[in-house]
């Protein structure tokens, strides 16, 4: 199965800073049609996993653009450019590529 | 308005037998891979099953493999989960997804003598 390693697992930020979660894979998430199937969710304190980013970069309808996605291969970042208080929760990255499909462990961002 | 709709979960014992329900709404359910994804409490994330448009292509984790089936009913607009020989391990909340993309709020289950 494909190991899916974050980092850090626990987040401290301040408001109105940037904040950068690593997600790498234990082989290449390039599937055979070209695509990469690296997925981002925001899980907030006691609601449903929300998928935030597909496909590596691509933003879903409605979040906000101090999110954003990249990486290639094995190697994939989230990165939230300015930290609001609404974004407080565990992010976990999800590869599609390969069956099954794993995700990460989690990384808790909190406020500091 | 896009829903899905988990039903079916409780206590059961070990050894028994559930059958998750997921309720779709608000899109065309027959053109999606859906998905069962669950969460331990107080852990994280574990995809179990995934199942294709038609439910020619279903694929499951090992944990659960020849214990759990997937399937659907397109005419329906519903996803099942078919939980058999439940194990303590298996207490989670089961979540059904579309494709990923859309979560319902997922339906509690407890396996506990």
């Amino acid at each position: 199965d494909v190991v899916m390693t974050q980092s850090p697992l626990s987040l401290p930020v301040t408001l109105g800073q940037p904040a950068s979660i690593s997600c790498r894979s234990s082989q290449s998430l390039v599937y055979s049609d070209g695509n990469t199937y690296l997925i981002w969710f925001q899980q907030r304190p006691g609601q449903s996993p929300r998928r935030l980013i597909y496909n590596v970069s691509n933003r879903d309808s409605g979040v906000p653009d101090r999110f954003s996605g990249s990486g290639s291969g094995t190697d994939f970042t989230l990165k939230i450019s300015r930290v609001e208080a609404e974004d407080v929760g565990v992010y976990y990255c999800m590869q599609g590529t390969h069956w099954p499909h794993t995700f990460g462990q989690g990384t808790k961002l909190e406020i500091k | 308005e896009v829903q899905l709709v988990e039903s079916g979960g409780g206590l059961v014992q070990p050894g028994g037998s559930l059958r998750l329900s997921c309720a779709a709404s608000g899109f065309t359910f027959s053109s999606y891979w859906m998905s069962w994804v669950r969460q331990a409490p107080g852990k994280g994330l574990e995809w179990v099953a995934n199942i294709k448009q038609d439910g020619s292509e279903k694929y499951y984790v090992d944990s659960v493999k020849g214990r759990f089936t997937i399937s659907r009913d397109n005419a329906k607009n519903s996803l099942f989960l078919q939980m058999n020989s439940l194990r303590v391990e298996d207490t989670a909340v089961y979540y059904c997804a579309r494709e990923v993309g859309i979560w319902g709020q997922g339906t509690l289950v407890t396996v506990s003598s």
